[in-house]
Formats: C-alpha cells, structure tokens, sequence
C-alpha cells in the first residue's frame, strides 16, 4: 500500500529556529510535494521536486527551502522560523507525467505552532 | 495559475444526498481528482475521472464532468455522518507536474 509518512503530528517551536519537516515516501514516485494548509486558504505549494537534488519553486517558497538528496526523502525547512508560519504542512508524492493517472499521495501532516 | 473553485461549505441530513460541485479553469486538463481530509489528517484519494469521459461511479460515490462548462461534481449517496469532512477537488495537465487544488468544501452531515 502506498505511504507517505511525516516524520511529526505536532510540533512546537519558537521564533528564529531553524526547523526541519521531514516526508518519506516508498512508492519509488519522483515528484514529491510539500503544501501549507490555512483555514480558508485552501492547500498552497511552497516547493516542490521532480528528481534527486532537483527542485522548484511553488507559490509560496519565501521563508523555506528544501532538500532532496535521497529519491525517498524529501525535507522542508524554516531557515528562522516566524509567527506567520504557524500552520498545517502537508508533504505529498507522484509518479511523473505519462505514468498512469498519477494522483498525489499525501502524508497525515505535520501541524507546526511558532511560539 | 489556474483557477479552481468551490464553495466553503454544504450541510445535509443523513440518509440524503450530497452534491459537492467544483469549477476549473484550464482547458486542457487531462486528469481531476476529489479528495477527501477528515479532521488532523492528510488527503486521501477518492476518486479521480480522466478528461474524456462523462461520468464515473464507484460504489456510493458518483462524478460528473462538464467539460465544456468546466465544472466538475461529486455526488455522495446516502450520506453518512462519517463522510462528514473537507473535500477538494484538483486538476492536473497530463504533461505536467503540478496539481491545482480547489480551497475545499467542508461537508457537515447532520443526525
């Protein structure tokens, strides 16, 4: 069965952290995705990758960045976590186009608080 | 980006039905998918229809595409307190990697 799995449900941190979110994925899918999600925003991309070391840019990358280095792993990162990133992050994975019909596959999520 | 639409929320009895209804923008979408976020979770995939059909059932669940008003709807029969959640609906070009996700339709099912 497929899995994507968050490396925490919930976590605390405070102003100025550098934090890390973690997603594994063993679908062996290249794509792999991580959204922030807001009441009444909907879900929001903020980076995503489409291969080992490759990534791009989402519609809300300011204040993250992430990492790619091994296929199954995909890490998102607050370089100085702020208030204003208080939220639910979810990570997601894919097969790349013409692969089927390639839905994404999401994490439980991680719902991070910014003291 | 492209433009996905759905209403905030919908509220019915038990045992009716429910129709939750989306509108996208882009044309070429090859692939629309609903998925369904139950309270502290992540997705999870529901059901999906491929651009060049009509219409899909599986089991209580049936999708309706309207491709030249670009309007897609997920109809729940005998809805049942536990369909109670957040559902979104996403489209995607064939070609390409990116999903776009509607801001979710919250369904509240009533005893």
């Amino acid at each position: 069965d497929v899995k994507v799995t968050q490396s925490s449900r919930y976590l605390v941190k405070r102003t100025g952290e550098k934090v890390f979110l973690e997603c594994v994925q063993d679908m062996d899918h290249e794509n792999m995705f991580w959204y922030r999600q807001d009441p009444g925003l909907g879900l929001r991309l903020i980076y995503f990758s489409y291969d080992v070391k490759m990534k791009e840019k989402g519609d809300i990358p300011e204040g993250y960045s992430v990492s790619r280095e091994k296929k199954e792993r995909f890490s998102l990162i607050l370089e100085s976590a702020s208030t204003n990133q208080t939220s639910m992050y979810l990570c997601a994975s894919s097969l790349i186009p013409g692969q089927g019909t390639q839905p994404q596959h999401f994490g439980d999520g991680t719902r991070l608080s910014i003291l | 980006g492209e433009d996905v639409e759905q209403s905030l929320f919908l509220s019915v009895r038990e045992g009716d039905s429910s129709v939750i209804n989306c509108t996208y923008t882009d044309s070429s979408s090859t692939y629309l998918y609903w998925y369904k976020q139950e309270p502290g979770a992540g997705l999870q995939l529901l059901t999906y229809i491929f651009s060049n059909m009509d219409m899909k059932q599986d089991q209580r669940l049936t999708v309706l595409l309207n491709k030249k008003d670009k309007h897609l709807s997920l109809r729940i029969a005998d809805t049942q307190t536990g369909d109670s959640a957040i559902y979104f609906c996403a489209e995607k070009e064939d070609n390409f990697n990116k999903f776009y996700f509607g801001s979710g339709t919250k369904l509240n099912v009533k005893p």
